[in-house]
């Protein structure tokens, strides 16, 4: 059973243009939470999401950002017009269940650079 | 608000020696916590949580930590570490659907 598989692995932007991160959950799961990591700090919550709904995006900044996790294919976090400190490593986690299943499964994360 | 204090960003220790990693959170409600390990270039996996129950968990890789709530704190420890212990650690605690990760604590394995 392949895990939570994000692409790409390593993304360099230049600033002004859109950089758009892929998540697939592990098989079966319907449950993708995205997470961005700056350098030396923890994860930071963006946004959590089921097949076409966002459930609670209070993490994600007002502006640029947008999630979606389409019915068919990955979820996807797009970023517009990036910045210089947008640059961080990006995490998608998966769950089979929402709340009140504490098992979330982590990909390997997109690296994410911004000259 | 939820907040997690990892109190050590780095931790060197001896081939073979006890190892704790420190952590802390703040809560004004009921807490799960848990212990992540990230390795280099890695996503995060899961070493071991507290959902309720006894207090001393024991995880994966020989790891164990202790819930304790009059303290608010949820250290994690290894009686005896390996070189491939070297990674990054990272407490949290999730309350509805939101994990709150601390800064993570660094852990080098010296041979």
């Amino acid at each position: 059973n392949a895990g939570v598989m994000q692409n790409p692995r390593h993304l360099v932007r230049r600033r002004g243009q859109e950089a758009r991160l892929r998540c697939s959950p592990m098989k079966g799961h319907s449950h993708v939470y995205w997470y961005r990591q700056l350098p030396e700090e923890g994860l930071k919550f963006m946004v959590y999401l089921q097949k076409e709904n966002i459930i609670d995006e209070s993490g994600m900044p007002k502006e640029r950002f947008s999630a979606e996790f389409p019915k068919e294919g990955p979820s996807i976090l797009r970023i517009q017009q990036v910045v210089r400190g947008d640059s961080a490593a990006y995490f998608c986690a998966s769950s089979l269940f929402g709340t009140g299943n504490y098992e979330q499964y982590f990909g390997p994360g997109t690296r994410l650079t911004v000259t | 608000a939820q907040s997690v204090t990892q109190l050590d960003s780095q931790v060197p220790v001896f081939e073979e020696a006890p190892v704790e990693l420190r952590c802390n959170y703040s809560s004004s409600v009921s807490v799960y916590l848990f212990w992540y390990v990230q390795y280099p270039n890695q996503g995060l996996q899961l070493l071991l949580k507290y959902l309720s129950g006894s207090t001393l968990v024991k995880g994966i890789n020989g790891f164990e930590a202790e819930f304790n709530k009059s303290q608010t704190s949820f250290h994690l420890r290894k009686p005896s570490v390996h070189i491939s212990d070297t990674a990054e650690y990272f407490c949290a605690v999730i309350t509805g659907n939101q994990f709150y990760f601390g800064t993570g604590t660094s852990l080098t394995v010296i041979p």
